[in-house]
């Protein structure tokens, strides 16, 4: 079955840069999607269609695309951007998939 | 404002069966693919189901395949799930969500315990 692959844990100071991968041999054609989740709380998406953000998610949360690698990153993080996410795809045969999950730790 | 409420949860031994509903309001619900994603507790996200708007297309997660069946009344903007044959590893929080992929709108999620 296909799968996505994120690191399970990164960590960085306030104001640095955070970077999450998520890698799948589909990626190149299909779009990847981003969810942050904090604990007890339904996930919210950050990033459509690899690099689109909707609206009232702030600027600082940016995607990208690279062959079968997307990336999130966000820029100037803060100590509320602490939480889960996850990267969700869709493989050629109409199935759904996500990926395992990366914790952001702010130090 | 889109609204997406689960019930139908709760503790159920293996073998038994459960139906969960996901009551839609908010927006013109017989136009939207609608999903099912669960989350084991402290695990990740995983896509168990979809359907689409008319009921006609659906498609399943193989850990579900064959003892899930999600359905649909768009006259009562309503979405289920039908889990037959539980096990312990379907233990998890349900989510109903709008749309096929690229979810905006999510439920809070009803927790369904498979135990003996």
């Amino acid at each position: 079955s296909y799968e996505l692959t994120q690191p399970p844990s990164v960590s960085v100071s306030p104001g640095q840069t955070a970077r999450i991968t998520c890698s799948g041999d589909a990626l190149p054609k299909q779009y990847a999607y981003w969810y942050q989740q904090k604990p007890g709380q339904a996930p919210v998406l950050v990033i459509y269609k690899d690099s689109e953000r909707p609206s009232g998610i702030p600027e600082r949360f940016s995607g990208s695309s690279s062959g079968t690698t997307v990336t999130l990153t966000i820029s100037g993080v803060q100590a509320e951007d602490e939480a889960d996410y996850y990267c969700q795809s869709a493989d050629s045969s109409g199935t759904v998939v996500f990926g395992g999950g990366t914790k952001l730790t702010v130090l | 404002q889109v609204q997406l409420v689960e019930s139908g949860g709760g503790l159920v031994k293996p073998g038994g069966s459960l139906r969960l509903s996901c009551a839609a309001s908010g927006f013109t619900f017989s136009d939207y693919y609608m999903s099912w994603i669960r989350q084991a507790p402290g695990k990740g996200l995983e896509w168990v189901s979809y359907i689409s708007s008319s009921g006609s297309t659906i498609y399943y997660a193989d850990s579900v395949k064959g003892r899930f069946t999600i359905s649909r009344d768009n006259a009562k903007n309503s979405l289920y799930l039908q889990m037959n044959s539980l096990r312990a590893e379907d233990t998890a929080v349900y989510y109903c969500a709008r749309d096929i992929s690229g979810y905006v709108f999510w439920g809070q999620g009803t927790l369904v315990t498979v135990s003996s």
